[in-house]
């Protein structure tokens, strides 16, 4: 199976920062990657696909790149409502998906 | 708008069945595969399994850690999908998600708790 590590598990940011989530797949997976953000009692939103397509309706602070094995995902300007955990998740063997382990971003 | 609600969690024993329902509204539900997830406390987010619609045979894939012990089926006449949880462990214990197809995951339920303990 797939493995993606995320990192760092967590990270302490103030408002105005710029923040950067990586993710790293245990094999090439092409562009099928997607970021979620999740937030404590909801379920996960879905924010970025196929590794840089923003989704609609997501703030255009948000932005992910990369290909292959080695994916990103930045906040421009990390905002009060951005304080949450980001999972990626491939679906390059779909239907069985993998996440990473989370980024959860707290207030410095 | 899509709608997915997620129903039938609760506590059970360790070795019992529950049943999850997943009523789903504002599409055409017999077009589309549906996905199961779910989150145990405080971790991240596990694929469980996946049924895909009948156009495509409506077979389903499990992840391994459910494969044998979980069924998933659906009833397209009444847009629902179930998730059969039998020989449950305290390891599933977790917040079950399901979702429209399964590979961009752009809807999703609210959740369901199930509690597996003695």
């Amino acid at each position: 199976a797939i493995q993606l590590t995320q990192s760092p598990s967590s990270l302490s940011a103030s408002v105005g920062d710029r923040v950067t989530i990586t993710c790293r797949a245990s094999q090439g997976i092409s562009s099928a990657l997607a970021w979620y953000q999740q937030k404590p009692g909801k379920a996960p939103k879905l924010l970025i696909y196929d590794a840089s397509s923003l989704e609609s309706g997501v703030p255009s602070r948000f932005s992910g790149s990369g290909s292959g094995t080695d994916f990103t995902l930045t906040i421009s300007s990390l905002q009060p409502e951005d304080f949450a955990t980001y999972y990626c998740q491939q679906f390059n063997s779909y239907p069985l998906l993998t996440f990473g382990g989370g980024t959860k971003v707290e207030i410095k | 708008e899509v709608q997915l609600v997620e129903s039938g969690g609760g506590l059970v024993q360790p070795g019992r069945s529950l049943r999850l329902s997943c009523t789903a509204s504002g599409f055409t539900f017999g077009d589309y595969a549906m996905s199961w997830f779910r989150q145990a406390p405080g971790k991240g987010l596990e694929w469980v399994g996946f049924i895909r619609s009948k156009a495509y045979g409506g077979t389903t894939e499990y992840a391994a850690s459910v494969k044998g012990r979980f069924t998933i089926s659906r009833d397209d006449s009444k847009s629902i999908a179930y998730l059969q949880m039998n020989s449950l462990k305290t390891e599933d214990t977790a917040v079950y998600y399901c979702t429209r197809d399964g590979g961009i995951l752009r809807d999703w339920g609210q959740g369901t708790l199930v509690t597996v303990s003695s």
